[in-house]
């Protein structure tokens, strides 16, 4: 089965801080590429970053990098010198085979960073 | 550049109506996708179009059906509308370019229309 788990219902980070977000995921299918996005209050999806299965290395975009452990099924998502605008949901999701808009997504851990 | 449009933005229905909801994708994106976002469920995949044609559907009624027109833009539509059709739903667009092997093909979302039924 095709799954996303994310384990950290909420998290809390100091501002300045570096926090890391788990994202674990299943398939058995060789070619997928995991996406984070972010979700602040107002409702729409940010596209943060993108890591294909077959990308030998890991994926950075500004402050946001993934902690792409493919062995262990692991893509963390590392956000370095958290602001307070980081605060909202951050989602990790899967695209399988090539399924065009179809995106497998994990339930979310909410963000909060502290002044 | 204009982002994902959606509307309406709210809406209030009662059970057993119907709702259609617009999605306008950004220009030049050919696909566009569908999730329903609950509490209790997550965000959940509806369907796909591209070019006018259902590419790809989730696990959810009949009751829930879209179409897409000529120049991209997509509707949703349920009917005989259901309590736990009380949702926030997203649609996301993008390029989805033939042949990409990449899988890095990017969707973005609109800001969604919520949609509570009484």
């Amino acid at each position: 089965a095709q799954k996303i788990t994310q384990t950290q219902p909420g998290m809390f980070v100091q501002e300045k801080e570096a926090v890391t977000l788990d994202c674990t995921y299943d398939t058995s299918d060789p070619s997928y590429g995991l996406f984070w996005y972010k979700q602040p209050s107002s409702g729409e999806m940010i596209f943060l970053i993108y890591q294909g299965s077959y990308d030998q290395q890991n994926a950075t975009e500004g402050r946001y990098s993934l902690n792409f452990q493919k062995a262990r099924k692991s893509a963390n998502l590392v956000i370095s010198a958290s602001q307070l605008g980081d605060s909202a949901m951050y989602f990790c999701a899967m695209r399988v085979n090539n399924q065009g808009g179809k995106l497998i997504f994990g339930q979310g851990t909410e963000l909060s960073v502290k002044p | 550049k204009a982002g994902v449009t959606q509307t309406p933005r709210y809406l209030i229905k009662t059970r057993g109506q119907q709702v259609t909801l617009s999605c306008s994708p950004i220009s030049g994106h050919r696909s566009v996708s569908w999730y329903q976002q609950t509490p209790g469920q997550g965000l959940q995949f509806l369907f796909e179009y591209f070019s006018e044609t259902q590419r790809n559907k989730g696990n959810f009624p009949g009751r829930f059906s879209g179409r897409q027109f000529s120049n991209s833009r997509s509707e949703m539509n349920v009917s005989t509308l259901e309590l736990g059709d009380s949702a926030l739903y997203l649609c996301a667009s993008s390029i989805r370019l033939a042949g990409d092997s990449t899988g890095a093909n990017v969707l973005t979302f609109g800001a969604g229309s919520r949609l509570t039924v009484l």
